[in-house]
């Protein structure tokens, strides 16, 4: 069975400074990889998602992600963190079987952005 | 669109009582998934259906434990007897299809108290 380790429970960082969130995922086949955001009372909002194609993807909100199959990690990135970028993070990994898609996810990361 | 759309937002029931959750998936999409949120063991898949019809229960935890899907536009689930370890958000998303393309859209959740 699939499954996905964000090896970090909560991380700070400065506003303005850069961001990476760590995401190591186990699945035989090929990935399909997604990182998904929470807000504080809110559902789970997309990010991002790698399919298949260039390893390095684009989001919504200045992030990006990179897939690397050696180290069977999908990390997320921010150049430089708004404090609005506080949340709660999950990644997740998908599993296409007998015609049905389903996620699993990481526990998280709580990001926390100081002045 | 009005997005999946939960009910209620909270719930604090004493133990032994039944609770019901509510979800209304997005017009149009025919594949609908509970999740189960905790601190100890992060976002857990519990079932999911397609067409209404159940695909995987396996994620269920109990037998007290049942969801229903008695049309498109509407899914609960029951928890009867409640126990206060049954505390947690309990998140519904809903897609189009079998979610190939996964573009899951999470409701706000229901944080379930127990006491």
């Amino acid at each position: 069975a699939q499954s996905v380790t964000q090896p970090d429970i909560h991380i700070t960082v400065s506003e303005g400074a850069s961001l990476e969130l760590r995401c190591n995922y186990s699945y035989g086949a090929t990935p399909y990889l997604f990182w998904y955001v929470q807000s504080p009372g809110q559902g789970l909002q997309l990010l991002l998602k790698y399919f298949s194609g260039d390893t390095l993807v684009q989001g919504i909100k200045g992030f990006e992600a990179e897939f690397k199959r050696s180290q069977s990690s999908f990390n997320l990135r921010k150049p430089s963190v708004h404090w609005s970028d506080a949340a709660e993070y999950f990644c997740a990994v998908g599993e296409f079987y007998s015609g049905y898609s389903t996620l699993t996810f990481g526990k998280g990361t709580m990001l926390l952005v100081s002045p | 669109d009005a997005g999946v759309i939960q009910s209620p937002r909270h719930e604090v029931t004493e133990m032994g009582q039944e609770v019901t959750l509510r979800c209304k998936p997005i017009s149009g999409h025919n594949s609908l998934f509970w999740y189960r949120q905790t601190m100890m063991r992060g976002l857990e898949l519990l079932i999911y259906f397609n067409n209404n019809v159940p695909i995987d229960d396996s994620g269920m935890p109990e037998d007290r434990f049942s969801a229903k899907m008695p049309n498109a536009s509407f899914s609960t689930l029951k928890i009867q007897p409640s126990e206060p370890r049954d505390s947690a958000v309990y998140f519904c998303a809903s897609i189009i299809g079998t979610g190939g393309d996964y573009g899951y859209t999470f409701g706000s959740g229901t944080r379930l108290t127990v006491v």
